[in-house]
């Protein structure tokens, strides 16, 4: 049992490189989410699918795209890297989101990106 | 927007105590969830909690959710070191007719003296 894949473990970029961050799931999840952890400030929510087809913002958006390619797969891209966005990221997904779903989110083990 | 409150930020305990974190809101949740992060990996989920009043158990972590749904405990008994780690406290809120809104804690770093 995989559970949730994030690759690449690390990566470093320079500012201005492009990157996209890769995320599956095998547990047949319906929401999948991208989280930013940095020190002091907890899991912040970056974007989330409820559902195949379908992605909305969370709360630090600016400056990331997403893609739900299909219901196991969601990726993270940053067009034009900036230091501020040096940060683990972690990729969850949970059986529900919406209406009235109450599911806990399961995470993959993280990437950790440096921009120089 | 809601907020959970997790204090103090560190805590340093002796091998085979018990220790207790606790989690606030002032806002109220519908379930409350505990999650660890050991270094170098992602949050794992300990334990769930979806009824107010709720006390579960996972091995020697025990949780509660609050009567008043705006707090969560969770006690951890005879502590060993792999108990070290970050402990996130999560609750969501459900919306009627719209997307459940989920909100984390900042963590509190457990630290294990043998």
């Amino acid at each position: 049992n995989a559970g949730v894949t994030q690759t690449p473990k690390f990566q470093v970029l320079k500012t201005g490189q492009s990157m996209t961050l890769q995320c599956a799931q095998d547990m047949n999840h319906n929401s999948m989410y991208w989280y930013r952890q940095d020190p002091g400030m907890g899991l912040r929510l970056i974007y989330y699918s409820a559902s195949e087809g379908t992605t909305d913002k969370g709360e630090v958006p600016n400056g990331y795209n997403v893609s739900r390619l299909n219901k196991r797969e969601f990726s993270l891209r940053l067009e034009s890297a900036a230091p501020s966005q040096t940060s683990v990221y972690f990729c969850a997904s949970s059986s529900g989101w919406g209406r009235g779903s109450n599911q806990p989110q399961h995470f993959g083990d993280g990437t950790r990106l440096s921009i120089l | 927007g809601q907020q959970l409150n997790q204090s103090p930020q560190s805590m340093f305990i002796q091998e085979g105590e018990d220790v207790s974190m606790n989690c606030t809101s002032s806002s109220i949740f519908n379930t409350w969830l505990w999650y660890k992060q050991d270094p170098g990996e992602g949050p794992v989920l300990l334990i769930a909690l979806y009824k107010a009043g709720e006390l579960t158990s996972n091995g020697r972590l025990t949780a509660q959710f609050g009567i008043t749904r705006k707090d969560s405990f969770l006690n951890i008994s005879a502590s060993i070191p792999s108990d070290v780690g970050i402990y996130f406290c999560a609750g969501i809120l459900q919306y009627t007719g719209a997307n459940s809104k989920l909100t984390f804690g900042k963590g509190i770093t457990l630290s294990v003296r043998p």
